[in-house]
């Protein structure tokens, strides 16, 4: 079975500075692997997926994600903070079934951004 | 092309009474899962659904909980005798097909048990 463990559940960066959101993986075949991004009382929205192919994958609003398969991770970057940052994130991954597909979700990381 | 609806957003239920969860996936979309969120946790898969099938439903509790994505409206999650434990938020995605991988989210019905 798979699973996903974000480190951190809570992150706090000033405006401007890096931010860098923890994941790992556990799966037994290659993963399909997410984040999504979720504003107060809103769902989720996609930022990115690594799918196949280059293991470098940049999605919406300047975040980028980089599949190591040797540490199992997906971290989450972005080099400038924005105060609209500030949100929770949530790391997935699907495998495709015989039943379909179903993500299988982290804990979550809350982003906090000060001034 | 509107996203995945979710109605009502807000549903407060005294315990014991039943809970109805209501989910319009994008136009196109013909696959519907639903997930939990409890407080201070990820979203759990509950089930997965295409037009008139239940295809997994391996995160469901085995009681009171149930679900259906009939022909024609809505996909309905219903809770029957509704327990403080079922207060969190739920959540309905939809793709357009089994080997497409992005999910869309709605945004949700946040279930409040008093």
């Amino acid at each position: 079975a798979q699973s996903v463990t974000q480190l951190g559940s809570h992150v706090s960066v000033s405006e401007g500075a890096l931010v860098l959101l923890r994941c790992n993986y556990s799966s037994s075949v290659p993963p399909y692997l997410f984040w999504y991004v979720q504003y107060p009382n809103q769902g989720l929205q996609l930022l990115l997926k690594y799918t196949t192919g280059a293991t470098l994958v940049k999605g919406i609003n300047g975040f980028e994600a980089e599949f190591k398969k040797s540490e199992t991770s997906f971290h989450l970057t972005k080099p400038s903070a924005h105060m609209s940052d500030a949100a929770e994130y949530f790391c997935a991954v699907n495998i495709l079934t015989g039943g379909g597909n179903k993500l299988t979700f982290g804990t979550g990381t809350q982003l906090k951004v000060e001034l | 092309n509107a996203g995945v609806m979710q109605n009502p957003r807000h549903l407060v239920r005294r315990r014991g009474q039943e809970a109805r969860l209501r989910c319009s996936p994008m136009k196109g979309h013909s696959h519907v899962y639903w997930y939990r969120q409890l407080p201070e946790e990820g979203l759990k898969f509950m089930v997965y659904l295409q037009k008139e099938n239940i295809i997994d439903e391996s995160g469901m509790p085995k009681e009171r909980f149930s679900a259906e994505f009939p022909k024609e409206g809505p996909s309905i999650l219903r809770i029957q005798q509704v327990v403080r434990g079922d207060s969190a938020a739920y959540f309905c995605a939809s793709s357009p097909g089994t080997g497409v991988l992005e999910q869309y989210f709605g945004p949700g019905t946040r279930l409040t048990v008093t």
